[in-house]
């Protein structure tokens, strides 16, 4: 069953600017990450947030995690072509898997 | 530093085919994760493994198997193999049950299917 739900979907910005990405779950989780996709290529891992931790900073990015409204963003600060992708939440729990949203793809405009 | 390796890259086989993906996780980690992601959707988890043992299992089909071998290395066997099952294969190892610090992920095996 489909955990995580990206807001919005696509997004397209311009070079330099920032990008913020959503993502909304519906059960209780021990982390929640975010991974990156280039086109048709592997996932790439970017952050994981704690359920006990509110944000956490990697770069340029930034995760924060809401869990009372179930809901955690990504921000990439200004940004490059190169970030050009698709971007995945997945929650983890005690299980041993983690479950990915739709993603968003994000286009950065030169 | 080493990655989770998986093999072959690429693969096409006809309808009602079997295919044998491999995947060969980061040494010393002792969990195997699958999924798969068609094309333009989220990746799907199929199945897990720890220790030699399964230890999740997922959206994996009967037609699908697998198995986590002495070396930890695992492998996914496909039969009666179809069009739907098109799509990229992903590995990824961690250490332990728990998923502390994020899944390390293959480069994947793209199956096409024809």
């Amino acid at each position: 069953s489909q955990q995580g739900e990206e807001d919005p979907q696509a997004l397209s910005i311009q070079e330099g600017e920032n990008a913020t990405m959503n993502c909304s779950y519906k059960t209780s989780i021990n982390n929640l990450q975010w991974y990156r996709q280039n086109s048709g290529r592997g996932l790439v891992h970017l952050i994981l947030i704690r359920s006990n931790e509110r944000e956490k900073h990697s770069g340029r990015l930034r995760v924060t995690l809401d869990t009372s409204k179930k809901s955690s963003s990504l921000l990439i600060t200004a940004s490059r072509a190169a970030d050009t992708a698709s971007y995945f939440c997945a929650t983890g729990n005690r299980d041993d898997k983690i479950i990915f949203g739709k993603g968003t793809r994000l286009h950065i405009l030169p | 530093a080493a990655g989770v390796i998986q093999s072959p890259r690429h693969l096409i086989k006809e309808k009602r085919e079997t295919a044998t993906l491999k995947c060969y996780p980061i040494p010393r980690h002792d969990t195997v994760y699958w999924y798969q992601q068609g094309p333009g959707q989220d990746p799907q988890f199929l199945i897990s493994f720890y220790e030699k043992m399964q230890s999740d299992k997922g959206s994996i089909p009967d037609r699908f198997s697998a198995q986590q071998f002495s070396d930890y290395h695992s492998e996914l066997n496909m039969s009666s193999l179809e069009l739907g099952d098109s799509a990229l294969y992903f590995c990824a190892s961690s250490v332990g049950r728990q998923n502390y610090y994020g899944y390390t992920f293959g480069s994947g095996t793209r199956l096409t299917v024809v």
